[in-house]
């Protein structure tokens, strides 16, 4: 099977503007968690996404958003870009087969898009 | 919320040696646990992960060990190799919160051949 794939792999904007960040899991996967990877802080949890609804998410301000499609592509935005938005996003997808908690699913990463904020 | 700490931020072997990095959780209800070795500019690669129902698990040279009452848990390596050089990061879960994990900061393991 083909591994999580995440476009584009590089992007470059500036404060204010926004940006919109695309993933697709693993054929079958119908779970998509998306985090953020910064030197400073680490691997950070941003939401959770399954079956077209978020079922989890994290301390992100409202900034960043997310929806998922009915062929488990997920897309991340992020409005007003600010500086500290800089960061590699990672996309992991999980074969959850059920929408129902309580359970944690193996997860598996894509290569992430890396995001500079001028 | 759910805290992961890891142990040691860097650590350097020599080739063939055994490498043990720990990391301790503050959420008894945390039951699952991965380990991803991150390579320089490449992905988090899922390595091993164990479940709380299960006290260690071993994949080749790979060990994982968990510990519920003191609430932590380690990655063993055995005798490493140069390829064993990357950045290793535990993580951990809370079932209710479903796929959320919380991450440790993370440990640069350099095996010197």
């Amino acid at each position: 099977k083909a591994g999580v794939t995440q476009t584009p792999r590089y992007l470059i904007k500036t404060r204010g503007q926004q940006v919109t960040l695309s993933c697709s899991p693993i054929s079958g996967h119908r779970s998509v968690s998306w985090y953020q990877q910064t030197p400073g802080q680490g691997l950070q949890f941003l939401f959770e996404y399954f079956s077209e609804t978020q079922r989890n998410k994290g301390n992100f301000p409202g900034r960043f958003s997310g929806r998922q499609f009915s062929n488990s592509r997920s897309e991340m935005n992020v409005s007003t870009l600010e500086l500290g938005d800089s960061a590699l996003y990672l996309c992991a997808s999980s074969s959850r087969t059920s929408g129902v908690l309580p359970s944690t699913d193996t997860q598996y990463f894509g290569p992430g898009t890396r995001l500079t904020v001028l | 919320g759910e805290n992961v700490e890891q142990h040691p931020s860097t650590l350097s072997v020599q080739e063939g040696d055994s490498a043990v990095i720990k990391c301790t959780y503050s959420d008894s209800a945390s039951n699952y646990f991965p380990w991803y070795k991150q390579e320089l500019g490449k992905r988090p690669q899922l390595i091993i992960d164990i479940r709380s129902n299960v006290g260690e698990k071993k994949d080749q040279r790979i060990a994982v060990t968990l510990n519920k009452t003191a609430k932590h848990f380690s990655l063993h390596i055995t005798e490493t190799q140069p390829e064993d050089s990357a950045v290793y990061f535990c993580a951990a879960s809370i079932p209710e919160y479903g796929n959320k994990l919380v991450f440790g900061a993370g440990t640069i393991l350099r095996v010197k051949s």
